[in-house]
């Protein structure tokens, strides 16, 4: 079946710095989706990005469709960009497969 | 407006409970889907509506019980659930069931089954 491997799963920060999150996956991509679920469960649209790069703030990120990974790259962090982030993967069909997450934490 | 909504934020419920999420979406999006997600794991597809048809059921027990009564509204009725139940129930929409369709998800609801 289709695999959507992120890495790292867990990322200590302290605040101000910069943190590259990625996104592995195993077919031929339709759909990219980066998501931030914050502590309350919500999962916020950061990015739909099945190619190219689109830039968002301090957010950015880019996927490079023929070598199957997208980049989330998160810019002077703040306390607030803690949480965890997922990629979401959808292929041939609508159905989204979702990453294991990477857990960020920020530290003031 | 890319908002969807979600009713209740969160329910307590007995296994011998009947109780109803509802979900709810004004973008003109015809494809709904209902996830489900524990505690420090990604969500899991559970059910599709495509044009108010149900398109993909993702082998989920008959005890979760999905409709879609028009274009805007989606619901899961819940009955004789189980403990391991316990999760957050994530509502999404697209434009259409289509790959290339982005998903929007709405806040959840924090399901307690005692």
């Amino acid at each position: 079946g289709i695999q959507v491997e992120q890495s790292p799963p867990d990322l200590i920060l302290q605040e101000g710095a910069n943190s590259t999150l990625r996104c592995n996956f195993s077919d031929s991509v339709n759909n990219l989706q980066w998501f931030h679920q914050n502590p309350w469960g919500q999962l916020i649209n950061l990015f739909y990005i099945p190619s190219g790069t689109k830039q968002n703030g301090r957010l950015s990120a880019t996927t490079v469709a023929t070598e199957r990974y997208s980049l989330l790259y998160i810019s002077s962090s703040q306390t607030t960009d803690s949480g965890v982030y997922f990629c979401a993967f959808g292929g041939s069909n609508y159905k989204l497969t979702f990453g294991k997450g990477t857990l960020l934490t920020v530290n003031p | 407006d890319t908002e969807v909504t979600q009713t209740p934020k969160h329910l307590v419920m007995g296994m011998t409970n009947k109780k109803s999420l509802k979900c709810e979406q004004h973008m003109g999006h015809r494809a709904m889907y209902w996830y489900k997600q524990k505690a420090k794991k990604p969500p899991e597809l559970m059910f599709v509506y495509s044009y108010e048809k149900l398109s993909i059921n993702e082998s989920v027990p008959s005890r979760f019980s999905p409709e879609c009564p028009n274009s805007s509204l989606l619901n899961l009725h819940l009955h004789a659930l189980q403990p391991e139940d316990s999760a957050l129930y994530l509502c999404a929409s697209s434009l259409r069931a289509l790959p290339r369709n982005e998903q929007f998800f709405g806040p959840g609801t924090r399901l307690t089954v005692l």
